[in-house]
């Protein structure tokens, strides 16, 4: 159980573009999902916070209007990166909880890596 | 005040023996403190968490040693095999910030055959 799933597992794609990357929970309501950055050789870095139907909050220093996040049903979030440039070529990775069960424990998906041509 | 601190940041042990993984923080309303296994290209996987109320923990080969008022903890992994090369988080939430997780710097584990 609590099995998170990500897509697309990578992409490539050219300076200037958008990009949706989508994190889904298969076998739980997510009423809480996360979105985390990491590069090479780093640690997880969290990028927002969002509920399940409303506006997601982002840690300081992330620009929202650059990485959009909706959380639109209890089963998936969608991350954006608007305007990509190389320097945001990273592993994207999602993570979500259930409060109605261990509202504590995040469960992660496997992780989205972008390159940004 | 917000930081987890982690230590080392890599470790080589032999086949059998046992790394020792240590964590410390400031906060002390930190109040769950899981730890995460990953392998390249991989999203971290739950290993195992404690709460404060106790001091120890013990999962299969996985053991995690609480000391609340020294405010550290630490990972043991008992009989390690190469499989368990990977590299180890260790991370700390609050109830009151959506237990949005807070992560140590990672430890590069290699376990030789």
């Amino acid at each position: 159980g609590a099995v998170v799933s990500q897509h697309p597992s990578w992409v490539i794609c050219k300076s200037g573009t958008s990009v949706k990357i989508e994190c889904r929970s298969l076998d739980f309501q997510a009423t809480t999902m996360f979105w985390y950055r990491q590069f090479p050789k780093q640690s997880l870095m969290l990028m927002a916070t969002s509920n399940e139907g409303s506006k997601a909050t982002y840690e300081q220093g992330v620009e929202k209007d650059k990485f959009l996040i909706n959380h639109a049903s209890l089963t998936l979030s969608t991350l954006t990166v608007t305007s990509a440039h190389p320097e945001d070529s990273s592993f994207y990775i999602c993570s979500a909880s259930d409060s109605s069960i261990k509202f504590y424990e995040q469960y992660f998906g496997p992780g989205t890596r972008l390159t940004v041509t | 005040q917000q930081q987890v601190k982690q230590s080392p940041q890599s470790l080589i042990v032999q086949k059998g023996g046992i790394p020792i993984i240590n964590c410390a923080y400031e906060n002390t309303a930190f109040d769950y403190f899981p730890w995460y296994q990953q392998f390249p290209g991989k999203g971290p996987a739950l290993l195992i968490a404690i709460r404060p109320d106790v001091s120890e923990k013990k999962e299969g080969r996985f053991t995690i040693s609480f000391n609340k008022s020294a405010k550290q903890f630490s990972l043991h992994i008992m009989d390690s095999q190469p499989g368990d090369s990977a590299t180890y988080f260790c991370a700390a939430s609050i109830a009151d910030s959506s237990y949005k997780l807070i992560f140590g710097s990672g430890t590069r584990l290699l376990v030789r055959p």
